[in-house]
């Protein structure tokens, strides 16, 4: 069975501080990992995906994740926030490639100036 | 080029009453996904169409709910008759074929009084 746990409900950090959101997944097999965010009003927008390929993924808006298998574990990271990286932030597992995802239930990241 | 729009955007209605959900997704998509986000928790797939054959639709909570998607172009999701437990906000998303990016819509929030 497939899962996602995300560390954390609500992060806040101060602008220039770097940003860490948790996930922890769970599936049966070798899965596919994304990343999504999701801005007031608007819909989920793929942050980055991890395919079997690097396991080091960078993505839009200087984020990158990491990819562990010992620890089962697709953490969200970025150097530096910036207030516009104010938003809910999804992790998801998939068994097949962007097919019937199985998310978590979100961490909301707050960006104090 | 247009994105996934739903409609209606929010949805008030009292336990008992019907309410449609409509998705219309990125011209040429013949995937089509529904998600459900119940109180903050995590999003959760509902079902699946390839153009307008339901492909997977293991996550619909029961009977109540009837989606369709009616000559492989927009979808509507029926809840008749909606109770409590079906607030929440409804995404729908699209994607060209499988390997695809899923697009997805801003979604609708439904409260059910």
């Amino acid at each position: 069975a497939q899962s996602v746990t995300q560390l954390g409900s609500h992060v806040s950090v101060s602008e220039g501080a770097l940003v860490l959101l948790r996930c922890n997944y769970s599936s049966s097999v070798p899965p596919y990992l994304f990343w999504y965010v999701q801005y007031p009003n608007q819909g989920l927008q793929l942050l980055l995906k991890y395919t079997s390929a690097a396991t080091l993924v960078k993505g839009i808006n200087g984020f990158e994740a990491e990819f562990k298998k010992s620890e089962t574990s697709f953490h969200l990271t970025k150097p530096s926030a910036h207030m516009s990286d104010a938003a809910e932030y999804f992790c998801a597992v998939s068994l097949y490639n962007f097919n019937k995802f199985y998310f978590g239930s979100g961490t909301k990241l707050n960006v104090k100036p | 080029e247009a994105g996934v729009t739903q409609f209606p955007s929010h949805s008030v209605i009292e336990k008992g009453q019907t309410v449609t959900l409509r998705c219309d997704p990125i011209s040429g998509h013949d995937n089509l996904y529904w998600y459900r986000r119940v109180m903050g928790k995590e999003i959760k797939f509902l079902l699946h169409f390839v153009k307008e054959s339901k492909q997977d639709e293991s996550g619909m909570p029961n009977n109540r709910f009837l989606a369709e998607r009616t000559g492989g172009t927009y979808s509507t999701l029926k809840v008749q008759p909606a109770e409590l437990e079906d607030s929440g906000v409804y995404f729908c998303a699209s994607s060209q074929d499988l390997l695809s990016e899923q697009f997805f819509g801003p979604g609708t929030r439904l409260t059910v009084l």
